[in-house]
């Protein structure tokens, strides 16, 4: 039990529909992130927050929307996403964002888009 | 850039023998390096770190090697246990304009552990 835990663990969506990931941190931690796991690809950081303020936004389309309502709570809103958005989406926190900070990783959420 | 890539996609191995996992770099400014270590059905879980003033850091039977000259850097874990198959991945900090420190992460080494 790393004290992140996400939710749901598997989610079969239509490209039509809307859906959200939720992650939930114990580990009084102030910084949250968003990652994407493919098939033989490394890691992709999608969204990084730091006591509840947005820093990074990789790049990601708008039909991914974070929200962190607080320090301990991430949500990741989905909305007529594609097949090829099928991946898991791992969740992670960690004390800070500067150097040396360790990330703590939820078991994620294996998604699949119909 | 931002590249961080691993040599061998898969390594098998014999129980009780030692493991090698190699990673490259390709960022010369990187000041901090993490090895991640997944089960399947888990997310990455943190294994060993080393800063960039260090070229040599142990743990308990893990030793990770950084070789700044070549970009070279590589995880060894002794006495290699059915428990230790897994993907390995080594990952690289990276600073940012926003001051936040990136982690990069390459496309990971799956490790089999046969008894």
């Amino acid at each position: 039990e790393t004290g992140v835990t996400q939710t749901p663990r598997h989610l079969v969506m239509g490209m039509t529909n809307k859906k959200s990931l939720k992650c939930e941190q114990h580990l009084g931690h102030n910084a949250m992130y968003w990652y994407k796991q493919s098939a033989k690809k490394p890691l992709e950081l999608m969204f990084v927050y730091s006591l509840e303020e947005r820093v990074e936004n990789n790049s990601v389309p708008s039909r991914f929307s974070p929200e962190c309502p607080n320090s301990s709570h991430l949500f990741l809103h989905l909305h007529t996403l594609q097949p090829e958005d099928s991946a898991l989406y791992l969740c992670a926190s960690s004390l800070g964002t500067g150097l040396n900070e360790k990330l703590f990783f939820g078991s994620g959420t294996q998604l699949s888009v119909l | 850039g931002e590249s961080v890539g691993l040599h061998l996609p898969t390594l098998s191995v014999q129980e009780g023998d030692n493991s090698i996992i190699n990673c490259a770099y390709s960022n010369s400014a990187s000041d901090y390096f993490i090895w991640y270590k997944q089960e399947s059905g888990k997310g990455p879980q943190f294994i060993i770190d080393i800063r960039s003033n260090m070229d040599k850091r142990q743990g308990q039977r893990v030793t990770v090697l950084l070789n700044k000259t070549v970009k070279h850097l590589s995880l060894q874990i002794a006495a290699t246990q059915p428990g230790d198959s897994a993907v390995y991945f080594c990952a690289e900090t990276l600073p940012t304009d926003t001051g936040f420190q990136k982690l990069v992460f390459g496309t990971g080494t799956r490790l089999l552990v046969s008894p």
